[in-house]
């Protein structure tokens, strides 16, 4: 069973809309909770860690359910610019320099 | 600040050739880590440094792969002899404390992309 699971999408939005990812995770060991981001063929990229309940920054909020070993990443008002693959990804305390990532899900903003 | 260079960037290597990927890490960080993804699969840990030691290896595949990070600076992955199920994009990454948490923060670089064929 893999460690995380996510749904790969793709979704496809308009502009404004508001989308939501979820993201399972199989370890009830695990600690701490990210979302990263990733453009075609770049880095992913830090976007929102999530240590507690959740966390809001702008148009984005993550969410952690621990009983149900989920999170989420919601965004408002979506931009064209948010146009890219979002990974979850989560780490245990017992291999801290260890992440283990989800396979992403492509979101595409339409004008 | 430069971030975390990888080099190459791109590579196509015939099936049973090595390959030496390199990264460079952002200029103080004690922590290194190689990942990869191959296609349609997560991005998956291989392993982590710390100076020059490695901290975890777990995640190596197989004894095709060696990693060093000798003088705890930069660092290479060779893949000696490459395979083919071996193509995908492996992601270099650092950080000054171990893992992803407050207050500190993994960097990744762009990824060397590798094909074997």
């Amino acid at each position: 069973r893999k460690e995380v699971e996510q749904d790969p999408g793709p979704f496809n939005v308009p502009e404004g809309a508001t989308v939501a990812f979820n993201c399972t995770y199989s370890n009830s060991a695990s600690q701490s909770f990210f979302w990263y981001r990733q453009d075609c063929r770049k880095e992913p990229k830090l976007l929102m860690s999530v240590y507690s309940s959740g966390n809001e920054d702008g148009r984005f909020t993550a969410q952690l359910n621990r009983a149900s070993q989920y999170i989420s990443l919601l965004i408002r008002d979506s931009k064209l610019s948010d146009s890219a693959t979002y990974l979850c990804a989560v780490n245990k305390g017992s291999t801290l320099g260890r992440l283990y990532f989800g396979r992403g899900t492509q979101l595409t903003v339409w004008p | 600040e430069a971030g975390v260079t990888q080099f190459p960037s791109h590579s196509v290597i015939e099936k049973g050739q090595t390959v030496t990927l390199r990264c460079d890490p952002i200029s103080g960080h004690d922590n290194l880590y190689w990942y990869r993804r191959v296609m349609g699969k997560e991005i998956k840990f291989l392993l982590h440094f710390v100076k020059e030691s490695k901290q975890d290896e777990s995640g190596m595949p197989n004894n095709r792969f060696l990693a060093e990070r000798t003088g705890g600076t930069y660092s290479t992955l060779k893949v000696q002899p490459a395979e083919l199920e071996d193509s995908g994009v492996y992601f270099c990454a650092s950080s000054q404390l171990p893992g992803q948490g407050i207050g500190n923060t993994i960097y990744f670089g762009e990824g060397s992309w590798l094909t074997v064929v």
